[in-house]
């Protein structure tokens, strides 16, 4: 069974800098893109991040603007989200989803997802 | 940027037929894929490649895409459906995901 588990959601102020975990469970995780998806209070799913396989294409929405910074330890099966410079509007559940294919490039679902970890950005 | 339109909410009543629909200009050009989110639970994937089913869900829910409108559709709905539904598309211009802004489904 696949199991996607967050981690490292915090209260944290702004300007300040978190990192999330995803540790995953229950498949080859070396042979599957990876995206981080977020949901803020209120609003509708936007997705933040994406890995591929290998780390060979990282792919990163414009409002990241370079704050944010995606990596993956395939030895650990565990992906990761680097978070700095936050804003209040980074507040939001974090989720990481697993692509519903190997060996993706961006083109694909998500098939799996965990249920998620909090950031809190307030002063 | 690409861009997808989702209508804010739609109604149904039990054991009727609702229709959820995701604008996009020419979206029948691109892969299109569905997902359900209930609160306090994670998405679930529902369509895949604009109808595909992913084994363990209904074959109530259906999709389909053509020209600028993709839609899925829950036949024979229960109350057990009510969630906000999303569609989402990969942008190859931008090599970003996009998703729809969500429908909320309410069972009357």
């Amino acid at each position: 069974e696949v199991q996607l588990v967050e981690s490292g959601g915090a209260l944290v102020h702004p300007g300040g800098s978190l990192r999330l975990s995803c540790a995953a469970s229950g498949f080859t995780f070396s042979n599957y893109g990876m995206n981080w998806v977020r949901q803020a209070p209120g609003k509708g799913l936007e997705w933040v991040s994406y890995i591929s396989s290998s780390s060979s294409a990282i792919y990163y929405a414009d409002f990241v603007k370079g704050r944010f910074s995606i990596s993956r330890d395939d030895a650990k099966n565990s992906l990761f989200l680097l978070l700095n410079s936050l804003r209040d509007e980074d507040t939001a559940l974090y989720y990481c989803a697993r692509d519903g294919l190997p060996y993706c490039s961006g083109d694909c679902y998500s098939s799996d997802w965990g249920q998620g970890t909090l950031v809190t950005v307030s002063s | 940027s690409y861009v997808l339109t989702q209508p804010p909410s739609v109604s149904v009543a039990p054991g009727k037929t609702a229709r959820i629909t995701c604008g996009g200009n020419n979206i029948g050009t691109k892969s299109v894929h569905w997902y359900q989110l209930r609160p306090g639970q994670a998405p679930v994937l529902v369509i895949y490649y604009d109808s595909d089913r992913p084994s363990g869900i209904p074959e109530r829910f259906s999709g389909s895409s053509s020209g600028n409108t993709a839609t899925l559709t829950i036949s024979r709905v229960e109350a057990g459906d009510e969630a906000d539904y999303y569609c989402q598309v990969w942008d190859s211009r931008s090599d970003h995901w996009v998703f729809g802004g969500g429908t909320k489904v309410t069972v009357l």
